[in-house]
């Protein structure tokens, strides 16, 4: 079954500056690569996601990037903000099928003001 | 909206003990899932429900068992609570599939001591 890596689990960025989390999966079947944040007390929230159609995809500050050749995804967060401080998630799995999401471990971000 | 409402918010059990995790969404999604997250081991699936009247077990079902009561109430219990069942659950649903965007509640810490 699919295995997703995630780095770092800890990161501390100054605001102001680029985050940047990698994760790496198994599977070369897997197409679909989202990115999830969770704040303090509350449950993951989808902050973007990609399909493997793409290489890479923006919203504002945030952007992931896709390598399928080497299997790995990214995400991009630029001009970080103290509100940026959260626990990301990244997945991945297959479209089609009946394949359940597999999340990697978790980066805590703390951006320091 | 509410969203996803997950209730308790916080548990404290006993060895072998049991007790039932509810969890309900007013989005008319058809798809439910229950999570546990623990620290260094991101979000694992424990069970999944399709449709009303389905369920599928994910990648840790082991102590653990669900009803999907209706299209809106996916629950999860736990027969015989043990201490490595301590961690903080998470409910999600999505209008389809697995793949596409998950909407969380926002967690139950549970205990067992």
């Amino acid at each position: 079954g699919e295995n997703v890596e995630q780095h770092p689990s800890t990161l501390s960025v100054q605001e102001g500056d680029s985050a940047v989390i990698k994760c790496t999966y198994s599977d070369s079947a897997s197409n679909y690569f989202p990115w999830y944040k969770q704040e303090l007390g509350k449950g993951p929230q989808l902050i973007i996601d990609i399909r493997s159609n793409v290489g890479e995809k923006k919203d504002q500050r945030i952007a992931v990037t896709l390598n399928k050749t080497a299997k790995h995804f990214s995400l991009h967060i630029t001009e970080t903000q103290p509100e940026d401080s959260a626990v990301y998630f990244c997945a991945a799995s297959k479209l089609s099928g009946a394949q359940k999401l597999v999340f990697g471990q978790g980066t805590r971000l703390t951006i320091n003001p | 909206n509410a969203g996803v409402t997950q209730t308790p918010k916080f548990q404290v059990l006993k060895t072998g003990q049991s007790m039932t995790l509810q969890c309900a969404q007013d989005m008319n999604h058809n798809s439910m899932y229950w999570y546990r997250q623990d620290p260094g081991m991101g979000l694992r699936l424990i069970y999944y429900s399709a449709s009303e009247g389905t369920t599928d077990k994910g990648e840790v079902p082991n102590g653990y068992n669900v009803s999907r009561l209706n299209k809106r109430e996916f629950s999860l219990r736990l027969e015989s609570a043990a201490p490595s069942q301590t961690s903080v659950y998470f409910c999600a649903s999505s209008e389809r599939g697995p793949n596409e965007k998950l909407f969380f509640g926002s967690g139950t810490q549970l205990s067992v001591l």
